[in-house]
């Protein structure tokens, strides 16, 4: 089955404490993104990924960084999480920048 | 820079009845624009991708709309069922995605 897969779903960890949101795609994609999502600001773009090669950042990067080391993986890792990172996070893929958008079911991340 | 906007934020109908959401964008060099579904706390789930070049697209009950020149897409839903209560997003495609912040729709049964 085709999917972007995202772990964990649920996690509510300590200001500090370094994590890592894992996304995977089994189509061959070669765009990736991570968006975050809080309420009256809708899905605003953290990172993106053109191919492995190229990633850059989106509209709300601080405090994120992301790695492309192969096509299907694009973890999202918060070195210094902060309770102002507590959102909705969505992983996308698609097979270029602009074409379909395929989503994972989301992780909600609280910091406290 | 590309703006997106969902009017109305939110839709109350009765069961049954025809509705259409509306998206609007400012700028029209986009290359797809996409309908979403997203349901409380989860995931977005597609609907249907509209191509620069096509008019509308149709799946099931859905018909989504496009017309680039004036910078608007339409997603018609007919014979709304409680089912269907969710919020919908569109999504320009483009040099950027650009989402909008989406429609809150209620069926009333």
């Amino acid at each position: 089955e085709a999917q972007v897969t995202q772990n964990p779903r649920y996690l509510i960890t300590v200001t500090g404490k370094k994590l890592t949101v894992t996304c995977s795609q089994n189509m061959n994609h070669e765009y990736m993104s991570w968006y975050r999502q809080d309420p009256g600001l809708g899905l605003r773009q953290i990172y993106y990924s053109m191919n492995v090669e190229v990633t850059d950042k989106g509209d709300v990067p601080e405090g994120y960084k992301v790695s492309r080391k192969e096509k299907r993986n694009f973890p999202l890792i918060l070195e210094s999480p902060s309770p102002n990172q507590t959102s909705l996070y969505f992983c996308a893929s698609s097979l270029w920048g602009a074409g379909e958008q395929y989503f994972g079911p989301g992780t909600r991340l609280t910091v406290t | 820079k590309q703006e997106v906007t969902q009017i109305p934020a939110a839709l109350s109908v009765p069961e049954g009845e025809n509705l259409v959401l509306n998206c609007s964008f400012t700028d029209s060099a986009i290359y797809n624009l996409q309908w979403f579904r997203q349901d409380p706390g989860k995931g977005l789930t597609s609907l249907l991708l509209i191509q620069s070049s096509q008019r509308e697209q149709t799946s099931g009950r859905l018909n989504a709309s496009l017309d680039k020149s004036s910078g608007r897409s339409t997603l018609y839903i007919a014979a709304s069922q409680p089912g269907d209560s969710a919020t919908y997003l569109c999504a320009v495609l483009s040099e950027k995605l650009v989402f909008g912040k989406g429609t809150k729709l209620t069926v009333n049964p």
